[in-house]
């Protein structure tokens, strides 16, 4: 079945740099955008930026630019989202979502990753 | 930068009754371009309605959207006790490429 299954839970004090990982299984992973999503505590979600699997270009939404890294492995079906210099504010749950190519909606969402920043 | 709402903020109903949530965009917008998504405390999002009207694999017939411009409404049928959750509307657009609104919590 179709599936992104992403990274465990991790702790990271401020400064440090966090890299959470998506595999997708179930579906030829270049044929489907990939995009990651924001949800601080309490919070709505919040795109933070995609990547065309097909060509490797990633795209970043406003606020998401300069420690955000979104890349992908293709030999592994596997998109990564490193974030640099964290903050506390960075404290949120992560999730990797699939686009369709020609669509505009996310189908198909990982089980989310738990960043805590704490000193 | 386009702005979603959504309104009532809460709504509280019981089983068995209807829901009508509402996503109003601040300005006119391709209803190819709208989506709803449930979310349940503890989970991801996940996909309800795309292209404003149309319902993702698996969702009941119970869930239906509608709407055109700028104003769109998700409506849940008869509710069940597993629908009561997390609703948010998101767009497509340019910059952000996606936007969602703030979310309307349907409750007993």
């Amino acid at each position: 079945q179709v599936q992104l299954v992403q990274s465990g839970s991790e702790l990271k004090k401020p400064g440090a740099s966090v890299k959470v990982s998506c595999r997708a299984s179930g579906y030829t992973f270049t044929n489907y955008a990939l995009n990651w999503v924001r949800q601080a505590p309490g919070q709505g979600p919040e795109w933070m930026g995609w990547i065309n699997t097909a060509s490797g270009n990633p795209t970043y939404a406003p606020g998401f630019t300069g420690r955000f890294v979104i890349s992908m492995d293709t030999s592994v079906s596997t998109a990564y989202l490193q974030i640099s210099t964290l903050k506390a504010e960075d404290t949120a749950i992560y999730y990797c979502a699939r686009k369709p190519f020609y669509f505009y909606h996310m189908d198909v969402w990982g089980q989310g990753t738990t960043v805590t920043v704490s000193s | 930068e386009v702005v979603l709402t959504q309104s009532p903020g809460t709504l509280s109903l019981s089983p068995g009754e209807r829901a009508t949530l509402s996503c109003r965009a601040s300005q006119s917008v391709s209803s190819n371009y709208l989506a709803w998504y449930q979310q349940k405390p503890g989970q991801a999002p996940r996909l309800l309605i795309y292209g404003a009207s149309s319902r993702a694999t698996g969702i009941p017939d119970r869930f239906s959207g509608s709407g055109s411009g700028t104003d769109f409404t998700l409506a849940i049928n008869r509710l069940e006790p597993e629908d009561f959750a997390v609703y948010y509307c998101q767009l497509y657009g340019s910059s952000p490429i996606f936007t969602f609104g703030p979310g309307t919590k349907v409750d007993i």
